[in-house]
């Protein structure tokens, strides 16, 4: 079945960066975009970017510009979230998402609606001095 | 960006009550609207996605309509497994957003 492990629980300090895993089995891993959200403690879920596995293009959205990185090593099916200069508001769960559109040489139809079909069960990132 | 706006953000309801969540989006999104579920400690869990279209492995309980900027979320007779955070989220336009999110709680 269609499955994304998450890397385990981390602890960082001030200004330090963290670098989270995805490993997807179960499917095409280049065929589908992974998307990247997350959730601090008692708040609602920001969405932060996604990747396409297949060429490795990325979208971030632009409060993360600058901070985040996703990378993907297609001989691990594995998707890669670095977060740069971490403060204490960094501190939340960090999900991954495979999206629902199936891609053809890593590009997206222009359906007018996708969706986040399978998730990763989150990693816990807290920033902590 | 494309705000989401959701209410109520918690509500108390019993075993077998039918609740309504709605959604407003701050332009029109057309049908470009998906709801999750999500309990404590899990990942989100999605369960309708272009507004109405239920996913598979969802129970029949939960319904989605709208379009445009309005949307509504209901479960038409809550179960005990239903108490959980409700979110909306558009897929109209990057960056993607959500909903602040509707806490079902048990009365």
């Amino acid at each position: 079945q269609v499955q994304l492990v998450q890397s385990g629980a981390e602890v960082k300090k001030p200004g330090a960066s963290v670098k989270v895993s995805c490993k997807a089995s179960g499917y095409t891993f280049t065929s589908f975009y992974i998307h990247w959200v997350r959730q601090a403690p008692g708040q609602g879920l920001e969405w932060m970017g996604v990747i396409s596995p297949f060429g490795g293009s990325t979208s971030y959205a632009q409060s993360f510009q600058g901070r985040v990185t996703m990378t993907r090593d297609t001989s691990t099916s594995t998707v890669y979230m670095e977060l740069s200069s971490l403060r204490s508001g960094d501190t939340a769960v960090y999900f991954c998402a495979r999206d629902s559109r199936i891609t053809i040489f890593g590009v997206a139809p222009p359906l007018t609606n996708y969706y986040m079909e399978v998730w990763g069960k989150g990693t816990t990132v807290t920033v902590s001095s | 960006d494309i705000q989401m706006t959701q209410s109520p953000s918690s509500l108390s309801a019993s075993v077998g009550d039918k609740i309504t969540i709605t959604c407003r989006a701050s332009q029109s999104i057309s049908t470009s609207l998906n709801w999750y579920q999500q309990k404590p400690g899990k990942a989100p869990n999605l369960l309708i996605y272009d507004a109405s279209s239920l996913q598979s492995g969802v129970p029949s309980r939960f319904s989605g309509s709208g379009s445009g900027t309005d949307f509504t979320l209901t479960i038409s007779s809550l179960q005990h497994e239903d108490f959980a955070a409700y979110y909306c989220q558009q897929s109209y336009n990057t960056p993607l957003t959500f909903g602040g999110g509707t806490e079902v709680e048990i009365k």
